[in-house]
């Protein structure tokens, strides 16, 4: 497609579980984004990749979350042990060229931890 | 502490009416963009801004950057009710290069 494609749309999960977010960028867009969305907030910066740069990992709230960019492409957000509090929409964006050039996001995958 | 603080947090309007929406910094952005977002969807950019001063016209919107580069306004004339969304500002500060960074947003309803 020529969109940002998240997969899954929707994750429920138990409390204490892992779980794997997928985010399938733009095809040739350089930087990738992972946010978070809680219930009517604003965006929560988690991580930020360009290139082949180190990623910018100072927006994850905790040593639970990790993500990796596999090829330039591909990204996957991870999330072990799973707390009631991870519950939100978990966005990714990708740009051509970095900051500053326009955003283009997914719709999003919707975690909830019951 | 939020870096970029929006206002209103929400804004309900009659059809016809005008509105302006605000972000705010103590620091200075290098660019600084605005997006809205609809239910169940990602955020869509509106406009992005670069200089000091600039006014961007999207049709009936309006866009402003600060001269200080420090804050910005969207001004939406004669709403309709597909401008209901929530319009979150973003940017990028001189010292944050590659962390874009959103407001919390500010939810606007046009009812008919």
């Amino acid at each position: 497609g020529a969109g940002v494609s998240q997969s899954p749309s929707n994750k429920v999960t138990e409390k204490g579980k892992d779980v794997e977010l997928r985010c399938d960028p733009i095809s040739g867009h350089t930087a990738l984004y992972w946010y978070r969305q809680s219930l009517g907030q604003g965006l929560e910066f988690l991580i930020y990749f360009q290139g082949n740069s180190a990623p910018d990992k100072s927006g994850l709230p905790s040593d639970r979350f990790s993500a990796e960019r596999t090829g330039g492409s591909v990204s996957t957000l991870t999330i072990q042990r799973t707390q009631q509090e991870d519950s939100a929409v978990y966005l990714c964006a990708s740009s051509l060229l970095g900051p500053g050039t326009e955003a283009f996001f997914g719709q999003g995958t919707r975690l909830t931890v019951v | 502490t939020q870096l970029l603080e929006q206002s209103p947090q929400f804004l309900s309007i009659q059809e016809g009416e005008n509105l302006t929406v605000y972000c705010n910094s103590s620091s200075v952005f290098s660019s600084l963009q605005w997006y809205r977002q609809e239910p169940g969807e990602g955020p869509v950019l509106l406009v992005t801004v670069v200089t000091g001063g600039e006014v961007k016209k999207l049709k009936r919107l309006t866009f402003q950057f600060g001269d200080a580069r420090k804050d910005s306004s969207l001004h939406i004339t004669a709403a309709q009710p597909g401008d209901t969304g929530l319009y979150l500002c973003a940017a990028l500060t001189t010292d944050s290069w590659g962390k874009l960074q959103f407001g919390a947003g500010t939810q606007v309803v046009v009812t008919p």
